[in-house]
């Protein structure tokens, strides 16, 4: 069955630099885009980025362009956010998905924790 | 960027209640909507995608309609494991956007 496998959260100081990771099994990793989406403590939901079966495809939000950079390893079958000057708007729970056309698959989530 | 625009933001029903939920977006999506259902601390699951299409393994008491701008989320014969947040969301350009959320409470 498809599992995804979120892990690297934790807390960091504002302007600090974090990576996610997303571990994928049970379906081929190579065929799909995957996503990352957010969701700060007690409010809604929001698409962070996503990138290409190839990786040759990425786009992000604007919350997020030129601090945040999403990359895969095919041959790892793993997904990745590096997270760079970090906000505290940025904590968040952040979850990795299978894009199927649509979010069709999610992980459990790993919380950042921006905070002085 | 399309808006998502949920209502009502809250609602309380009873076991066996029907209820709608309604999701506009502030342009022409065509069937680009997807409604997701998510409960305390777990992470959202996918039910409705493409308007109408049910996920694999929903329960078939959930059904999606609408078109172009306006969209509704439909639970009949509401069960106790119904009662979670639902987000509806466009995947048809990005950023994709999700509405706010509806939270469907027991009355």
């Amino acid at each position: 069955q498809v599992q995804l496998v979120e892990s690297g959260g934790g807390l960091v100081k504002p302007g600090g630099s974090l990576r996610l990771s997303c571990a994928a099994s049970g379906f081929i990793f190579s065929d799909y885009y995957m996503t990352w989406i957010r969701q700060a403590p007690g409010k809604g939901l929001e698409w962070v980025a996503y990138i290409s079966s190839s990786g040759f495809t990425i786009d992000y939000a604007h919350s997020v362009k030129g601090r945040f950079t999403i990359s895969r390893d095919n041959t790892e079958k793993s997904l990745y956010l590096q997270m760079d000057s970090l906000r505290a708007e940025d904590t968040a729970v952040y979850y990795c998905a299978r894009e199927g056309g649509r979010p069709d698959y999610w992980g459990q989530g790993t919380l950042v924790t921006v905070s002085s | 960027d399309i808006q998502m625009t949920q209502s009502p933001s809250s609602l309380s029903a009873s076991v066996g209640d029907s209820v709608t939920l309604t999701c506009r977006s502030s342009q022409n999506i065509t069937d680009y909507l997807n409604w997701f259902q998510q409960k305390p601390g777990t992470a959202p699951k996918l039910l409705i995608f493409g308007v109408s299409s049910l996920q694999s393994g929903v329960p078939s008491r959930f059904s999606g309609s609408g078109s172009g701008t306006d969209f509704t989320l439909t639970v009949s014969s509401l069960q106790p494991e119904d009662f979670a947040t639902y987000y509806c969301m466009q995947s048809y350009r990005t950023p994709y956007t999700f509405g706010q959320g509806t939270k469907l409470g027991i009355k």
